[in-house]
């Protein structure tokens, strides 16, 4: 499978700054990204899809201006979440797509824990 | 769309009996069907996939499920767990296609114990 990485593993931040978290594909081609984000002991929430070279599709609920997508390269997507607050405090993750007719499967970075003082 | 549906929150077990972790899903097109499993504090890992084919998956780490389409269900299985099988499992599916979303169930906590 695909090994993704992200950076960094953990932030701490001050509220109403923000914070750009990286996703890199290191040994595939990925034309498609997912964005999660998790709560303590929940599930993985979708917020986006991230295609490169092209805006993001953004879930319902989730502010497009407030969770900046970049997915500039086959290799990097970026989440920013710009003027963070207390309540953004949350795990995120990315994954990438294999996009392969028939071989659909999705492959997970080890997230980022993101705390927003 | 589809929804996942795991209704064991927590599954607590000794360390070598025989675990089986449910997942019910539901859908009006055809699905390739996953189980993720989740150590803390880190991203999920593949544990099998359905995608067509043999409707028994056998995975990494002694898993395997089995998928059945009249029951809508695809349950994780493994003969004898270890301690270090301790984890959030994830059940999720996916409307057959390229690079289509994937759809979690809300988890299922595997507690082993001696």
């Amino acid at each position: 499978g695909a090994v993704v990485s992200q950076h960094p593993s953990w932030v701490i931040c001050k509220s109403g700054t923000s914070v750009k978290i990286e996703c890199r594909s290191l040994d595939f081609q990925a034309t498609t990204m997912f964005w999660y984000r998790q709560f303590p002991k929940q599930s993985l929430m979708l917020m986006a899809t991230s295609n490169e070279g092209s805006k993001a599709t953004y879930e319902q609920g989730v502010e497009k201006d407030k969770f900046l997508i970049n997915h500039a390269s086959l290799t990097l997507s970026t989440l920013t979440v710009t003027s963070a607050h207390p309540e953004d405090s949350s795990f995120y993750i990315c994954s990438v797509s294999s996009g392969a007719v028939g071989t659909d499967t999705q492959y997970f970075g080890p997230g980022t824990r993101l705390t927003v003082l | 769309a589809q929804s996942v549906t795991q209704l064991d929150s927590q599954v607590p077990v000794f360390e070598e009996a025989p675990v089986e972790l449910r997942c019910n899903y539901s859908s009006s097109v055809s699905v390739y069907l996953f189980w993720y499993v989740q150590y803390p504090n880190q991203g999920l890992q593949l544990l099998l996939k359905y995608l067509s084919g043999s409707t028994l998956v056998k995975g990494i780490n002694g898993f395997e499920a089995e998928f059945n389409k009249s029951q809508t269900s695809f349950h994780l299985r493994k003969p004898s767990v270890h301690i270090s099988d301790t984890a959030e499992y994830f059940c999720a599916v996916s409307g057959a296609g390229t690079a289509s979303k994937l759809t979690f169930g809300t988890g299922t906590r595997l507690q082993v114990t001696l």
